[in-house]
């Protein structure tokens, strides 16, 4: 039963190049969540989305980033003309369906780190 | 706002010795607490959850006390040993959300 995955793991990008980081849920987990850290920070929510769905995208930054979920394949987080301050690591999270309900709660995959030079 | 913050950033303990990890958190709303454990380089592995209706939850070798009088959190893990040692973050989620609300972080070093 394999856990959150990410891919890529280390992605680096050259100022103003386009950044996709990949996160397929845990199997029967349908509600994903997208989190940055910066270093000897704790993380930081950017956005939750359920199949097709942006449920809340309060913690993304207006411009240059999106997020999706589609019907068929992973979540995608993008980033556009990435700038130095993107660097820090993105963490994709799953549960199976809303965190009020007891019994359900969210578990991280291993990261994407971005180094933008 | 929203805000969970963790009194002490750095907790040095012998191996053996039992470690405390606190957490204060200020929303009066929130209804759900997890405790996570980051080592260097991975991702946040979830340790023990609560639930505010509960004042107390024992795993492996951990316990997690929730008072929400005082809206404070902590993570006891008892005999502690070296793989303990990483970065500790409480967060909570507020009823009815769906976003996690993580402090800053606490870091765990187990002398040998």
């Amino acid at each position: 039963n394999a856990g959150v995955m990410q891919n890529p793991r280390h992605l680096v990008r050259r100022r103003g190049q386009e950044a996709r980081l990949r996160c397929s849920p845990m199997k029967g987990h349908s509600h994903v969540y997208w989190y940055r850290q910066l270093p000897e920070e704790g993380l930081k929510f950017m956005v939750y989305l359920q199949k097709e769905n942006i449920i809340d995208e309060s913690g993304m930054p207006k411009e240059r980033f999106s997020a999706e979920f589609p019907k068929e394949g992973p979540s995608i987080l993008r980033i556009q003309q990435v700038v130095r301050g993107d660097s820090a690591a993105y963490f994709c999270a799953s549960s199976p369906s809303s965190l009020s309900l007891s019994g359900n709660t969210i578990y991280f995959g291993e990261g994407s780190w971005l180094t933008v030079v | 706002g929203e805000s969970v913050g963790l009194h002490l950033p750095t907790l040095s303990v012998q191996e053996g010795d039992n470690s405390i990890i606190n957490c204060a958190y200020s929303n009066s709303a929130s209804d759900y607490f997890i405790w996570y454990k980051q080592e260097s380089g991975k991702g946040p592995q979830f340790i023990i959850d609560i639930r505010s209706n509960m004042d107390k939850r024992q795993g492996q070798r951990v316990t997690v006390l929730l008072n929400k009088t005082v809206k404070h959190l902590s993570l006891q893990i008892a005999a502690t040993q070296p793989g303990d040692s990483a970065v500790y973050f409480c967060a909570e989620n507020i009823q009815d959300g769906n976003k996690l609300v993580f402090g800053a972080g606490t870091i765990l070093r187990v002398k040998s």
